[in-house]
C-alpha cells in the first residue's frame, strides 16, 4: 500500500506571507494526487486535483505542483480563512483505491 | 446545487453494527461515484472505499474489506456504509463523498458515529 507523508506536520505561517507545504508518496503516483481543506468542525473542502488543477472557485492564491513522488501545495499570500488542515489523497487508476496523508495544519503565526 | 444529506447521530455498543445514509440531490445519482471516508476525534481522513450507484460495484480499502458493505437505492437517490463488528476506535464521523471517480467534489456533513459501552 502507498504511503502519502505530509510535511511539516504543522506550519506558522503570518497574513500576507506564502506557505509551502509538501506531500510525498512512498512510489511514484504520476500526477493522481488531490489537495484538500478542512476547517473545524467542517467537511473537507475540494482544493487541487490532477496536482495542480484548482477546483471550481478556488483562489488563484492556491496552486499545486509536482509529479511522481513529490507534491507541493503553495498559498502565496496567506488570508485569514486559509488557516486550516491540508490533507493531500493519492489515488490508482487500478485498483481504484486510495490513501490520504496525515495533514498539515496551517497556523497563524 | 448539488447537496449530500447524511442521518444523524449514533451511539452503539462495541460488536453492534451501524448502517449510515448519505441522500443525493441536485444532480444525476447515477453519475457520480459515492465515497465514504471517516475522520477519528482530532485525526485525519481515511478513506473506506467507493460504490458506483450506476452499477452497484464497489471497491473498499483493505483496512475495511469483510466488516463495511456498501449498498444504494436508485429509487430514493441514497447509498448507505454500513460497518459491523465495531469497536472502540471506530469511533469517528464518517462523510459520504460523490466523485466522477476522482476527485471527491462534494461532501455530506458528516455523521458522528459514537462506539461505546
Amino acid at each position: 500500500e502507498i504511503v502519502m507523508t505530509q510535511s511539516p506536520a504543522t506550519l506558522s505561517v503570518s497574513p500576507g506571507e506564502r506557505a509551502t507545504l509538501s506531500c510525498r508518496a512512498s512510489q511514484s503516483v504520476g500526477s493522481n494526487l488531490i489537495w484538500y481543506q478542512q476547517k473545524p468542525g467542517q467537511a473537507p473542502r475540494l482544493l487541487i486535483y490532477g496536482a495542480s488543477t484548482r477546483a471550481t472557485d478556488i483562489p488563484a492564491r492556491f496552486s499545486g505542483s509536482g509529479s511522481g513522488t513529490e507534491f507541493t501545495l503553495t498559498i502565496s499570500s496567506l488570508q485569514s480563512e486559509d488557516f486550516a488542515v491540508y490533507y493531500c489523497q493519492q489515488y490508482n487508476n487500478w485498483p481504484p483505491v486510495s490513501v490520504f496523508g496525515q495533514g498539515t495544519k496551517l497556523e497563524i503565526k | 446545487q448539488v447537496q449530500l444529506v447524511q442521518s444523524g447521530a449514533e451511539v452503539k455498543k462495541p460488536g453492534a453494527s451501524v448502517k449510515v445514509s448519505c441522500k443525493a440531490s441536485g444532480d444525476t445519482f447515477t453519475n457520480y461515484y459515492m465515497h465514504w471516508v471517516r475522520q477519528a476525534p482530532g485525526q485525519g481522513l481515511e478513506w473506506m472505499g467507493w460504490i458506483n450507484p450506476n452499477s452497484g460495484a464497489t471497491t473498499y480499502a483493505p483496512k475495511f474489506q469483510g466488516r463495511v458493505t456498501m449498498t444504494r437505492d436508485t429509487s430514493i437517490n441514497t447509498a448507505y456504509m454500513e460497518l459491523v463488528s465495531l469497536k472502540s476506535d471506530d469511533t469517528a464521523i464518517y462523510y459520504c463523498a460523490r466523485a466522477r471517480g476522482w476527485p471527491l467534489d462534494h461532501w455530506g456533513q458528516g455523521t458522528l458515529v459514537t462506539v461505546s459501552s
